[in-house]
């Protein structure tokens, strides 16, 4: 059936520093790809989205690309700050929203 | 505009009883989700409904009942609670079609089963 993997499960950096997400997904037909950002004890919550008619979408400190042949998508946070730890979901949607597992983002100060 | 609001936040089951989780939404949407949260899993989908009077099977549904009776209202039943049951349970919602519109999520119900 329909997968989205994402690496990796856990992630660290130096505040500043800039974070990389990666997720495949399975399903040629998928035409959305929306991340979320999940804070302790709250529910997931979009930050970014792209659709597979443009390849790249960027929003202040984050951006995505998307790799349709390839069947990957990426999440860049630049100049990371505390606050962006989180948990970061992606997914892909085709007739269906299918999420990645998750990311851990720790961010040092 | 409080978006998705589910009850009860937390709560503590007897394998073997019953209950219902409680969701509504306040943004017209037609969509609505129940997901399960578990460690290293992400969310995967329950149920879900197209509209009010509708429900399908998600991923995941097995031990699990639904119902829209109303457009704002999604209910996630528990007939007889199991272990496996121990989740952290989304409640969700968009406008239109299951993808290409953007999900909004409740805070979360944290369900023990002991």
């Amino acid at each position: 059936g329909e997968n989205v993997e994402q690496h990796p499960s856990t992630l660290s950096v130096q505040e500043g520093d800039s974070a990389v997400i990666k997720c495949t997904y399975s399903d040629s037909a998928s035409n959305y790809f929306p991340w979320y950002k999940q804070e302790l004890g709250k529910g997931p919550q979009l930050i970014i989205d792209i659709r597979s008619n443009v390849g790249e979408k960027k929003d202040q400190r984050i951006a995505v690309t998307l790799n349709k042949t390839a069947k990957h998508f990426s999440l860049h946070i630049t100049e990371t700050q505390p606050e962006d730890s989180a948990v970061y979901f992606c997914a892909a949607g085709g007739f269906k929203t299918i999420f990645g597992a998750g990311t851990r983002l720790f961010v040092k100060a | 505009n409080a978006g998705v609001t589910q009850t009860p936040k937390f709560r503590v089951l007897k394998t073997g009883q019953s209950m219902t989780l409680l969701c509504a939404q306040d943004m017209n949407h037609e969509y609505m989700y129940w997901y399960r949260q578990d460690p290293g899993m992400g969310l995967r989908l329950i149920h879900y409904s197209v509209g009010e009077g509708t429900t399908a099977k998600g991923e995941v549904p097995d031990g699990y009942n639904v119902s829209r009776l109303k457009k704002q209202n999604f209910l996630l039943g528990l007939e007889s609670a199991a272990p496996s049951q121990t989740s952290v349970y989304f409640c969700a919602s968009s406008y239109g079609q299951l993808s290409g519109n953007t999900i909004y999520f409740g805070e979360g119900s944290w369900l023990t089963v002991v």
